[in-house]
């Protein structure tokens, strides 16, 4: 089946770029995501790229997506301790179907 | 603002008791989602709902049910609860060909 995954953990300094990274085996893949849960909190959409792009910017947040190797990565430019959260990758290959979510990813910003 | 409510934030069950955890949104979405989320496994559909009354079983069903009598309300069931069903969570609503799933902000369940 379906099959996402991510590294558990990543540590950065604060003002740092952090990048989290992201596989996924699903070739039908439409729409992958990044979600971003804080402490005690449900999951809030970060950002998306639809399969047909290559990256999408939106201020600090840079998604590069690989098709070809099925890697999606997120970046975050000048990391701050309020970044400090678990991200999740997640994909589906239907507008409103189910989720496919990585394990996801402990950020962690030290001052 | 687009709201999804869960019942409670925390629970604490005995083995075996009848567990009901309550969803409800505000956003008039007709697709529903209970996941359950476990350190180092992410989420885990569990059932999701695309209309009232309707359901299909997601990734790992197995000791859960669901009811949805009404659009705004999706109900998880835990029939005879169990440590291993010691978890977080979550509920998530969406618009049929929306993209974005709106999330709970979670119930922690103990079972002893």
């Amino acid at each position: 089946g379906e099959d996402v995954e991510q590294s558990l953990f990543l540590s950065v300094r604060e003002g740092d770029s952090s990048v989290i990274n992201c596989t996924y085996t699903d070739s039908s893949s439409t729409y992958l995501y990044w979600y971003k849960q804080e402490p005690g909190a449900g999951l809030q959409l970060l950002t998306y790229i639809f399969s047909n792009m290559d990256m999408k910017q939106d201020q600090r947040l840079t998604v590069l997506l690989n098709k070809k190797d099925k890697h999606l990565s997120l970046r975050i430019a000048d990391t701050q301790t309020g970044d400090s959260a678990i991200y999740f990758c997640a994909e589906t290959a239907l507008e409103g179907g189910k989720l496919i979510f990585g394990q996801g990813t402990e950020l962690s910003v030290k001052p | 603002d687009v709201k999804v409510t869960q019942s409670s934030r925390y629970l604490v069950k005995r083995t075996g008791e009848k567990v009901f955890l309550e969803c409800v949104q505000d956003m008039d979405h007709e697709n529903m989602f209970w996941y359950r989320q476990d350190p180092g496994l992410g989420l885990r559909l569990i059932y999701f709902s695309y209309d009232v009354k309707m359901k299909e079983k997601g990734d790992i069903p197995e000791g859960y049910s669901v009811s949805r009598e009404k659009k705004e309300r999706f109900s998880l069931i835990l029939e005879s609860a169990s440590t291993n069903q010691t978890s977080m969570y979550l509920c998530a609503s969406s618009l049929p060909l929306g993209f974005e799933q709106y999330f709970g902000p979670g119930t922690r369940l103990t079972v002893t």
